[in-house]
């Protein structure tokens, strides 16, 4: 079955540091997704893109953030100048089409940890 | 705010019967639904959604929505002890690409 390939699947970086995290989504699939996992709490949302454009972000999604797909296939979030808080567990997720219907398969995550 | 709730357990079953876990939302504009599960330290795992008011049916799992009452539920029948995991609600609305997440219900299926 196919899946959302995401690396590394840990990352340990210095505060301050940039860091980009990359996935590879379903390969038939048109929209992309980053969430994150603080440690003990839900799953939130930080952006969505789709035909090169980002669709949606939310609030924690700043000027820190960005996202890209570099090729036909990757797809990063980067983070510019990683904070303590920062330190979560980053999923990317895909879906074939936008809608009630379409439902967002994840990739195993990557662990960032900001020290 | 739009909320999701779910009751953060632990629900303990034993091995065989029936586990219910339920939630509710506060945005009306709602339109899908989505049921995940994530094991420790792993990532949301896909196991049904629903769209339609009523219930809707897969393998062991059904899930129930009542639009009405802001309320989605989903029941696992003849539960394993490999059932046990967090179970994540999902919501999404028409006007948004967002899957805004509760915080879960902890499954403990013991043998």
């Amino acid at each position: 079955e196919p899946e959302v390939t995401q690396t590394p699947s840990h990352q340990v970086t210095q505060m301050g540091q940039e860091v980009i995290l990359r996935c590879v989504p379903i390969s038939n699939h048109l929209y992309f997704y980053w969430y994150r996992q603080i440690l003990g709490q839900k799953v939130e949302f930080l952006v969505s893109f789709y035909n090169n454009e980002i669709s949606e972000k939310s609030e924690i999604f700043d000027d820190q953030f960005s996202v890209e797909r570099p090729d036909g296939s990757n797809f990063t979030l980067k983070i510019r100048s990683t904070k303590l808080e920062d330190s979560a567990m980053y999923f990317c997720a895909s879906s074939e089409a936008w809608g009630g219907n379409q439902p967002q398969h994840f990739g195993d995550g990557t662990r960032l940890s900001i020290l | 705010q739009k909320e999701v709730e779910q009751n953060s357990g632990p629900l303990s079953v034993p091995e065989g019967a029936i586990a219910s876990l339920n939630c509710t939302y506060s945005d009306r504009g709602s339109q899908s639904f989505f049921w995940y599960r994530q094991y420790s330290g792993k990532s949301p795992e896909l196991i049904m959604f629903i769209y339609s008011n009523g219930d809707k049916e897969d393998g062991r799992f059904t899930a129930q929505l009542n639009k009405a009452s802001q309320y989605v539920s989903l029941l696992i029948r003849d539960s394993q002890p490999s059932d046990s995991a967090t179970y994540l609600c999902a919501v999404n609305s028409n006007s948004g690409y967002a899957l805004n997440f509760g915080k879960g219900t902890s499954l403990l299926v013991t043998p």
